[in-house]
């Protein structure tokens, strides 16, 4: 199949920590992404890995790729009331060259 | 640079009538995707043209077509409209198939369609 999974819904406390987690199933995926989209907006990239590192660091945002489980996280770090948002997980398939998204996670902040 | 422009951004229709989406990419850019966007479903995938050809296709039912003029311009058509087409179309342009060397795909705000 062509899944992309994540959890809908997360849940923090502004400061600390947020972790969005992401399954994919194809093993063959060259480059894996982080989307966000605001309300009434379109997606934005936020960030990307390919697949043959592990973590990569973007400013507050942490990528880290398992690729034997194929498991993708997203952390940001000292989350803010900006980043309530909705954030998507992408995989780019060799096979058929297209990108497949999952069904997003909704990111919310509590003061 | 202009972005993706969608056009309508908002739209009401009822059952069994049809729809055009339009889709004007990003100045040079020659891929153009189409995604459904619903609460339940997230973003599915429904097609990709480049160079006025289809490229790669969802798992949609065939009321679901487009089509991508000369200059990159791309409309999708719903025929025979079900209550559960209401979504946020969602169209991505690119420089080349599949996104950049990197995959990434530039947005549109989307087209909300509503039906009755």
């Amino acid at each position: 199949g062509e899944d992309v999974e994540q959890s809908l819904f997360l849940s923090v406390r502004e400061g600390d920590s947020s972790v969005i987690n992401c399954t994919y199933t194809d093993s063959s995926s060259t480059y894996l992404y982080w989307y966000k989209q605001e309300p009434g907006a379109g997606l934005q990239l936020l960030t990307y890995i390919f697949s043959n590192m592990d973590m990569k660091q973007d400013q507050r945002l942490t990528v880290l790729l398992n690729k034997k489980d194929k498991h993708l996280s997203l952390r940001i770090a000292d989350t803010q009331t900006g980043d309530s948002a909705i954030y998507f997980c992408a995989e780019r398939q060799s096979s058929a060259s297209k990108i497949i998204f999952g069904s997003g996670t909704r990111l919310s902040i509590r003061p | 640079k202009a972005g993706v422009t969608q056009t309508p951004r908002y739209l009401i229709k009822t059952r069994g009538q049809q729809v055009t989406l339009s889709c004007s990419p990003i100045s040079g850019h020659r891929s153009v995707s189409w995604y459904q966007q619903t609460p339940g479903q997230g973003l599915q995938f429904l097609f990709e043209y480049f160079s006025e050809t289809q490229r790669n296709k969802g798992n949609f039912p065939g009321r679901f077509s487009g089509r991508q003029f000369s200059n990159s311009r791309s409309e999708m058509n719903v025929s025979t409209l079900e209550l559960g087409d209401s979504a946020l179309y969602l169209c991505a342009s690119s420089p080349t198939s599949g996104g950049t060397n990197t995959g990434e795909l530039f947005f549109g705000e989307g087209s909300r369609l509503t039906v009755l």
